[in-house]
């Protein structure tokens, strides 16, 4: 597609629910990378794929997160059990990698989460 | 102490004014990016750097590896300038575009 797009934009969810949010990056855009933005706050690294495997998960904040992603396309975060902190904008980037380090660096617009 | 730091946090400004905002950082990179965020959450982004200066109409941004620091400027700022602008960072290992945020520049251009 033409640029990185995220669904759904606004997700309110009960504590304790599960929810998957979903990111489509870029076509041929190999690398894909997942931030987190609570309020009033700045961006969080959380999970960086190349392709279908996440060489750098160090930022999920708990075993309660876990993404995944089909090949050099879809990627999907989910939040097991959530709980009010989970609250914020979840973000999805996309880039080309190359060996002198990447370009082409794209955000989408952002899930807004909202955990009650 | 945070490994990218951005000054001022907030900007207030005239229109026309020249703006500069600054970003240090601690860490090894391979780039340095400068990022637009509009209220509304949309970020984009303005420039990717290693070095030198880049232009991109009135936006100009330069990095000085040696002193570990950048920065934005606006020249003749607009109204529709008004944004947050975040410095990000590339640290090690170097294979991968993973970003490090200052916690951003509020600026606020007036008419």
């Amino acid at each position: 597609g033409a640029g990185v797009s995220q669904s759904p934009s606004n997700k309110v969810t009960e504590k304790g629910k599960d929810v998957e949010l979903r990111c489509d990056p870029i076509s041929g855009h190999t690398a894909l990378y997942w931030y987190r933005q609570r309020l009033g706050q700045g961006l969080e690294f959380l999970i960086y794929f190349q392709g279908n495997s996440a060489p750098d998960k160090s930022g999920l904040p708990s075993d309660r997160f876990s993404a995944e992603r089909t090949g050099e396309s879809v990627s999907t975060l989910t939040i097991q059990r959530t709980q009010q902190e989970d609250s914020a904008v979840y973000l999805c980037a996309s880039s080309l990698i190359n060996p002198t380090g990447g370009s082409g660096y794209t955000f989408g617009s952002g899930t807004r989460l909202t955990v009650v | 102490k945070n490994e990218v730091e951005q000054s001022p946090q907030n900007l207030t400004a005239q229109e026309g004014e020249f703006i500069t905002i600054n970003c240090s950082y601690s860490v090894g990179i391979s780039a340095l990016h400068w990022l637009q965020q509009h209220p509304g959450g949309g970020i984009v982004s303005l420039f990717m750097l290693s070095s030198g200066k880049k232009k991109h109409g009135r936006l100009i941004a330069t990095i000085n590896i040696q002193e570990k620091h950048s920065s934005l400027h606006i020249t003749a700022s607009h109204p529709r300038d008004s944004a947050v602008y975040i410095c990000a960072v590339s640290p090690p290992p170097y294979n991968t575009d993973k970003l490090i945020f200052g916690t951003g520049t509020r600026l606020q251009v007036f008419p």
